[in-house]
């Protein structure tokens, strides 16, 4: 099973500034990753796959990069509604699909 | 629109059993994967089961295998997942999602449901 270690737990900034997210896989994903974002009480949402793509109306202040083992998620610049947390899944090979452990976004 | 709206789910005792159903529309269910991922009270997120669109080959994590059968009904645009010998660990919202594949080969989830909560309890 491959295991998926998102740092740091918790993240806290204040709107506009920049957010790094990061993912690390215990062996390689290739490029089958994803990152969901989800908000209190929501469902979460699809925001990047194949490791550095936007889903459908995703705004552009998301981009997302990496390989193999290390992946990372950036907010250029943080809104409100950014505030949440953030979970990468991979989607390589055989199941089991894990996700990390998330990223908790939250106001400083 | 995609919809996603899962129902089935409630208060059940340990060893109990329960049948979560998913009714979709707004999409070609038939030629969709579809996936339950489950989320406990306060904690992240846990792939559980995926189905290919044809219902014949099916997937689960190990902690639910030979418990849970996940299953469809493609004239009915339905998914389901009956949940057998439950325990208080399987305590948790389930979604279920709509899997998309992509130009890359790879599939992802692009679409859930609002969720339903599954409590095992006495």
């Amino acid at each position: 099973e491959i295991v998926l270690t998102q740092s740091p737990a918790t993240l806290s900034l204040s709107p506009g500034e920049r957010a790094t997210l990061s993912c690390r896989a215990s062996q390689s994903v290739s490029s089958s990753l994803a990152w969901y974002q989800q908000r209190p009480g929501q469902a979460p949402s699809l925001l990047i796959y194949d490791a550095s793509n936007r889903a459908t109306g995703v705004p552009a202040r998301f981009s997302a990069s990496g390989s193999g083992t290390d992946f990372t998620l950036t907010i250029s610049s943080l809104e409100p509604e950014d505030f949440a947390v953030y979970f990468c899944q991979h989607r390589s090979s055989w199941p089991p699909y894990t996700f990390g452990r998330g990223t908790k976004l939250e106001i400083k | 629109e995609v919809q996603l709206l899962e129902s089935g789910g409630g208060l059940i005792q340990p060893g109990g059993s329960l049948r979560l159903s998913c009714a979709t529309s707004g999409f070609t269910f038939s030629a969709s994967a579809m996936s339950w991922v489950r989320q406990a009270p306060g904690k992240g997120l846990e792939w559980v089961s995926l189905i290919y669109s044809g219902g014949s080959s099916t997937y689960y994590v190990d902690s639910v295998k030979g418990r849970f059968t996940i299953s469809r009904d493609n004239s009915k645009n339905t998914l389901y997942l009956q949940m057998n010998s439950l325990r208080a660990e399987d305590t948790a919202v389930y979604y279920c999602a709509k899997d998309r594949y992509y130009a890359s080969g790879s599939s992802y989830l692009d679409y859930w449901g609002q969720g339903t909560l599954v409590t095992v309890s006495s």
